[in-house]
């Protein structure tokens, strides 16, 4: 069974700094992995989306990589704001699902501190 | 473009009473539908999932059911609410292939 491992769970930084959250799973045999990010309350907006053949993916100050043979893959986003604040949850779609189910970590709560 | 659209959200009911939360998307065929919930301190679990009409596969035994009277449609239901199926419940979609899944906004189900 694919087990998905956030750390840390929470975690506070200053505005401006560069954050670093990291995403581990047990099984390599992935399609691909997705990040995500939820606000209070809220559902899932997708981030970034890195197929099993990728090393990263990058979009504006967010940079996801994966290095999948050690079965991790890091967020990083860089010069934090405060708008950033909430939590990040990433996703692995394992290769031997046919139904494209997702398996998830439970999450790095993230606050931004201006 | 595609949206996913999930109601009502926020929901409060009396325990024994039923649940129906429904789900569509718009701007797809034949998607892959999901039901998740989520607990305080817990990660997102599946529920249900749909690859067709007509077609639901469990992933836990437990007080729920859904269905899929449309393609673009999923209902998630409950004859006797518990306690335990308060949370915050979540739909998504997605295509076969290396492609993203998508969420709706979720429903907040309070059982009192």
């Amino acid at each position: 069974k694919q087990e998905v491992t956030q750390i840390p769970a929470a975690l506070s930084v200053p505005e401006g700094e560069n954050l670093v959250l990291n995403c581990s799973f047990t099984d390599s045999a992935i399609y691909n992995l997705q990040w995500f990010r939820q606000d209070p309350g809220k559902g899932l907006t997708s981030l970034l989306l890195i197929q099993s053949s990728q090393r990263e993916q990058t979009s504006g100050r967010l940079n996801a990589s994966l290095d999948k043979s050690s079965g991790r893959s890091t967020l990083y986003i860089a010069a934090s704001q405060p708008g950033d604040s909430a939590t990040y949850l990433c996703a692995v779609r394992l290769r031997k699902d046919g139904n494209n189910r997702l398996a998830f970590g439970k999450g790095n709560q993230v606050v931004v501190i201006p | 473009s595609q949206t996913i659209h999930q109601w009502p959200a926020t929901l409060v009911q009396p325990v024994g009473s039923p649940l129906s939360l429904e789900c569509t998307v718009e701007g797809t065929s034949n998607p892959n539908l999901y039901w998740y919930r989520q607990a305080a301190g817990r990660g997102l679990q599946l529920l249900f999932y749909s690859v067709g009409i007509g077609q639901i596969s469990s992933e836990v035994p437990q007080n729920l059911s859904a269905s899929r009277p449309q393609d673009r449609q999923f209902i998630l239901s409950s004859k006797k609410l518990l306690l335990s199926d308060s949370g915050f419940y979540l739909c998504a979609w997605s295509v076969l292939g290396n492609t993203e899944a998508f969420f709706g906004q979720g429903t907040r189900l309070t059982v009192v």
